[in-house]
């Protein structure tokens, strides 16, 4: 069974980090492309940010470009997001996702809520 | 970036009935590049429907995609009491990727 499990979230103040985990099971992690997409109430799905199946090539949204950086250890089946300089409109339950910068994404993790306040 | 718009906002049906949802862009996506997803309160999306018509794995044949150009369309064709939910429409084929504001639909 394909699982993403995510976690790393919280609440942190205007200005602090965060590091987002996204633990992959049931398939052949190194094979996919991964991204995070958030989701507020008031701007809905929004892509955050993708990397290539080595982690080679990665790719941002002009929001986050600058502030976040996306990593990968294909060793331990695992992705993250390290956030920085965070602002108050980055409070979103954060996904990750299987697929890259322009793909659909067909498994999806739990989601983990990062509130900066 | 694209702008997608869905239409309506809420949809109020009964089960057994047909819904038709509807997904505009800001402009031209080809059509290979538009999916659809499923999302339940407290759950993360569900992929149902790319390019623009292709279900994936799972997913009934109840639920069909359609469009070109800048209009696209989730049709259901019988509601089951599960179907209720929030839909997005999605298009990936021009950077950055984006999602449409959902229709939520309702019983």
């Amino acid at each position: 069974e394909v699982q993403l499990l995510d976690s790393g979230g919280g609440l942190v103040q205007p200005g602090g980090s965060l590091r987002l985990s996204c633990e992959a099971s049931g398939f052949s992690f190194s094979a996919y492309a991964m991204s995070w997409v958030r989701q507020t109430p008031g701007k809905g799905l929004e892509w955050v940010s993708s990397l290539s199946r080595t982690g080679a090539i990665t790719y941002y949204a002009d929001s986050v470009k600058g502030r976040f950086n996306i990593s990968r250890d294909n060793s331990k089946n695992a992705m993250y997001l390290q956030m920085n300089s965070l602002r108050g409109d980055d409070t979103a339950v954060y996904y990750c996702a299987t697929g890259g910068d322009n793909s659909i994404h067909v498994y999806w993790g739990q989601g983990t809520l990062v509130t900066v306040s | 970036e694209i702008v997608l718009t869905q239409s309506p906002g809420t949809l109020s049906l009964s089960p057994g009935e047909r819904a038709t949802l509807s997904c505009r862009a800001s402009q031209s996506v080809s059509s290979t590049y538009i999916a659809w997803y499923q999302q339940k309160p407290g759950q993360a999306p569900r992929l149902l429907i790319y390019g623009p018509s292709s279900r994936a794995t799972g997913i009934p044949d109840r639920f069909s995609g359609s469009g070109s150009g800048t209009d696209f369309t989730l049709t259901i064709s019988r509601l089951e009491p599960d179907d209720f939910a929030v839909y997005y429409c999605q298009q990936y084929g021009s950077s950055p990727q984006t999602f449409g504001p959902g229709t939520k639909l309702e019983i």
